[in-house]
């Protein structure tokens, strides 16, 4: 059980946009930055988005975030195959002391 | 460049320890935390732990306490995460990051009897 709440999966068809949640409370989304990750089986994950809204350099812009409340969301537009990947929201728990993960979205490109 | 260099695969007995390091270079060693991350098969990304570049402030997962230690060697530039008493659902990929930045290439660690 994680303490940020992601969908299982979440699937579109290819130049479509779809879009994450992350839901947590007051603790750790709501009061400390996002950070998003794509991860592709066999390799290390890819920081995507830091400081909820930020794209490391090489990160195209098709890859956005955001924060409302105590709830995060990664979009991302014009999909590609290529985006077919695991997708992870994280954030410090004031609280817990501790970084968390969101259990991971599976992205499927139709 | 930033470059994490970890340790080899490992393959324990349950009850034992294992020993990750994780080589730092390429960037001032005494400007981030690192942070440990696991991925179990079939799982999602886990948070293990964290600490300061000196190894004066640490944090890890509840769920691992009292197993967990993460340490640093400031000489070598090396960080360190050690799990004792290991299980069988310990089996996982784990890798250091430096603040979900840069990470290792991972150390697959077996729990196996």
């Amino acid at each position: 059980q994680s303490v940020l709440t992601q969908p299982p999966s979440v699937s579109a068809a290819p130049e479509q946009k779809v879009t994450i949640s992350c839901s947590g409370s007051s603790s750790n989304i709501g009061n400390n930055h996002v950070s998003w990750l794509q991860h592709l089986p066999g390799t290390v994950p890819k920081l995507l988005i830091y400081e909820t809204n930020k794209r490391p350099s090489g990160i195209p812009d098709r890859f956005s975030g955001s924060r409302s409340g105590t709830s995060a969301t990664l979009g991302i537009t014009g999909l590609q195959t290529a985006d077919e990947a695991d997708y992870y929201c994280a954030t410090w728990d004031g609280s817990l002391n501790a970084a968390v993960f969101g259990g991971g979205t599976k992205v499927t490109v139709l | 460049q930033v470059q994490l260099v970890q340790s080899g695969a490992e393959v324990k007995k349950p009850g034992a320890s294992v020993k990750v390091s994780c080589k730092a270079s390429g960037y001032t060693f005494s400007n981030f935390f690192m942070h440990w991350v696991r991925q179990a098969p079939g799982q999602g990304l886990e948070w293990v732990g964290v600490t300061n570049p000196s190894g004066t402030t640490t944090a890890h997962a509840q769920r691992l306490q009292g197993r967990v230690t993460v340490t640093s060697d400031t000489s070598t530039t090396t960080f360190y995460m050690e799990l004792s008493s290991l299980k069988s659902e310990d089996t996982a990929m784990y890798y250091c990051t430096q603040d979900l930045h840069e990470w290792g290439q991972g150390t697959l660690v077996t729990v196996s009897s």
